[in-house]
């Protein structure tokens, strides 16, 4: 069984850029949620994914988006970055889109804007 | 709103100590669940635990063992003889299952444990 696997592994842009960070889900699971991690802190919810629609979202800007294909891989879109957005991204895979599923989390996209 | 709390930043034990980890939660629904998971310097998040609102059992699982209380709204993590291999961040989450944003995980700061040899 493959579990969730995301690309790149370390990723440098600069402030203005966008960014495009990919996750493939483990298989057998039709759910992806995407989650920023600031250095020190714990995770922070930014969207989920269930049957490519957006199922959820937590408190970041629209230049944050996605995108869910039908072999339920996902893309995690960031416009316009600022130096905040410099972060550990993870995206973490699910069978359901519910409370009650448990997630299970790719190695992350390590992504610095300078 | 909902809030896990771990009030440990940081945690230094020697190997074989017994070491546990808070973590209180606020949530106003009564359907709940609760996850632990440990966070290696590789940044991978490897899930340990789930348990929901509704099984207040305790559970262990080889080393590791968990005391789930509602009066308190804890959810307790104990590792017995730590190993150098427990070195990591450990984080513990909560879900509700009202929340409008269905899936999303609310996590604490984690807390940084150190096994020394």
């Amino acid at each position: 069984e493959t579990g969730v696997t995301q690309s790149p592994t370390h990723l440098i842009k600069t402030r203005g850029q966008q960014v495009t960070l990919r996750c493939s889900s483990q298989s057998g699971h039709n759910t992806v949620s995407w989650y920023q991690q600031a250095l020190g802190q714990g995770p922070q919810f930014i969207f989920q994914y269930y049957r490519e629609e957006e199922n959820g979202r937590g408190n970041f800007p629209p230049r944050f988006s996605g995108l869910q294909f039908p072999n339920y891989s996902s893309e995690l879109n960031v416009n316009a970055l600022e130096l905040d957005d410099s972060a550990l991204y993870l995206c973490a895979s699910s069978l359901g889109g519910t409370s009650a599923d448990t997630q299970y989390f790719g190695p992350g996209t390590r992504l610095t804007v300078l | 709103a909902q809030k896990v709390t771990q009030a440990q930043t940081e945690i230094s034990v020697v190997e074989k100590e017994d070491v546990t980890l808070d973590c209180v939660y606020e949530t106003r629904d009564t359907t709940y669940y609760l996850f632990w998971y440990k966070q290696p310097p590789s940044g991978e998040l490897v899930f340990l635990i789930r348990r929901n609102s509704f099984d207040e059992q305790n559970e262990i699982s080889g080393r590791y063992s968990w005391n789930f209380q509602k009066s308190t709204s804890s959810f307790n993590f104990t590792i017995t003889a730590s190993q150098v291999v427990d070195s990591a961040v450990y984080f513990c989450a909560l879900s509700e299952a009202r929340d409008t944003n269905a899936g999303k995980s609310t996590f604490g700061d984690g807390t940084t444990l150190t096994v020394k040899p």
